[in-house]
């Protein structure tokens, strides 16, 4: 079955890190290029980060630029999102998600929930 | 950055009508567009790609077009499993962006 799993959310205090993993299975991380989205409580979904299957280009939102970071380990078939300088706003459920051929995402994960607090 | 802009963001409906989205682009992505569908608690599920054409394993109730700046996606005949959120998203350029979300009630 194809699915991928997040992992890695949890409290922090502002200014704090934090590192999300996405494991896959069923299917070959490095053939797809995958990416990061986020829900804030209540709200709608935002694209936080992508990474392209060879590696060779990886996007931000500007929201996140210079803090956070994607990254692959291919072989261990997962996906990696470390966040730094965490703010409050950054409170949010993250998703990982599969880009099969460049035009919608179409398999994600359950979540992970990250929450940013004093 | 591209915008999306969804209407309406809510609309109630019952079981059996039909309901039509609407997004539009704040410039033109040609048809690199997707529509998901969104259930409380639970991760987005794609329905449609490429501006019209479905992804496996979702029912044919579900259609979508146009290309440029206007989109829509129209559900015929409502199922109870229908009541969710949805959301379109350009997928024509980095940064990609959602529109706000449409949630379909219940009336």
């Amino acid at each position: 079955e194809v699915q991928v799993v997040e992992s890695g959310g949890g409290l922090v205090k502002p200014g704090g890190s934090l590192r999300l993993s996405c494991a896959a299975s069923g299917f070959t991380l490095r053939s797809y290029s995958m990416n990061w989205v986020r829900q804030a409580p209540g709200k709608g979904l935002e694209w936080v980060s992508s990474i392209s299957s060879s590696g060779t280009y990886i996007y931000y939102a500007d929201s996140v630029k210079a803090r956070f970071t994607i990254s692959r380990d291919d072989t261990k078939n997962s996906l990696y999102l470390q966040m730094n300088s965490l703010r409050v706003e950054d409170t949010a459920v993250y998703f990982c998600a599969r880009d099969e051929r460049g035009d919608g995402f179409d398999v994600w994960g359950q979540g992970t929930i990250v929450t940013v607090s004093s | 950055d591209i915008q999306m802009t969804q209407s309406p963001s809510s609309v109630s409906a019952s079981v059996g009508d039909r309901v039509t989205i609407t997004c539009r682009a704040s410039q033109d992505i040609a048809s690199w567009l997707a529509w998901y569908q969104q259930k409380p608690g639970k991760a987005p599920k794609l329905l449609i790609f490429a501006s019209s054409s479905l992804e496996s394993g979702v029912p044919s109730r579900f259609s979508g077009r146009g290309s440029a700046t206007h989109f829509t996606l129209t559900i015929n005949d409502l199922q109870p499993e229908d009541f969710a959120t949805y959301y379109c998203q350009q997928a024509h350029s980095f940064p990609v962006t959602f529109g706000g979300g449409t949630k379909v009630e219940i009336k």
